[in-house]
């Protein structure tokens, strides 16, 4: 089956513990994304990659980092998580030019 | 101004009315226009495509205007299922099909 996989689903943690959330599709897409999700604000883009070893800031990029060595996958690395990073964190992947298809999402919360 | 524009709702209407969405977007570089669906705290899932002739996916009709840079979404025959938040999405050309979120349109569907 065609999809996205993110983990955890669920994630508790306290203010300045590093965490990483996993993402890996496999569909053989170049693209890749992070979205994070906040009531009134909608989906908003953290970072991007347009393939292996290429990546580049969206709109919200500050505190976070991402890496591409492998196409299929893409994590989310919170080097010193803040409260102000909870959120509902998505990754998506699409081919060029077509729709993306979405992870089911990790809820954060920085304590 | 947001880059793209919705009514946030909540739309409340009966079981088998129909209903319609707006959105509004600035960006006159827009290329591909898309509605997606979310259901509460779950991904967004692409609903359908929007193409300048309009085109009809069974009850779901859209319709792109690109010279008043308007989007809609025509729902007939609402059901308890349609319930969910539609989320406008537009991508923006250039290397990177980058897609910008509404912030979405909340409709709740009752008997």
């Amino acid at each position: 089956e065609a999809q996205v996989t993110q983990n955890p689903r669920y994630l508790i943690t306290v203010t300045g513990k590093k965490l990483t959330v996993t993402c890996s599709q496999n569909m053989n897409h170049e693209y890749m994304s992070w979205y994070r999700q906040d009531p009134g604000l909608g989906l908003r883009q953290i970072y991007y990659s347009m393939n292996v070893e290429v990546t580049d800031k969206g709109d919200v990029p500050e505190g976070y980092k991402v890496s591409r060595k492998e196409k299929r996958n893409f994590p989310l690395i919170l080097e010193s998580p803040s409260p102000n990073q909870t959120s509902l964190y998505f990754c998506a992947s699409s081919p060029p030019g077509g729709g993306y298809t979405f992870g089911s999402g990790t809820r954060l919360t920085v304590v | 101004r947001k880059e793209v524009e919705q009514d946030p709702g909540p739309f409340n209407v009966p079981e088998g009315a129909t209903v319609a969405f707006n959105c509004t977007y600035s960006n006159s570089a827009s290329q591909s226009f898309f509605w997606y669906r979310q259901d509460c705290r779950k991904e967004p899932k692409l609903l359908m495509s929007v193409y300048s002739s309009g085109n009809e996916d069974g009850r779901f009709t859209a319709q792109l205007n690109r010279a008043s840079q308007y989007i809609s979404l025509l729902i007939r025959d609402s059901k308890l299922s349609d319930s969910a938040t539609y989320l406008c999405v537009v991508i923006i050309s250039g290397g990177y099909n980058k897609l910008i979120f509404g912030a979405g349109t909340r409709l709740a569907v009752h008997p």
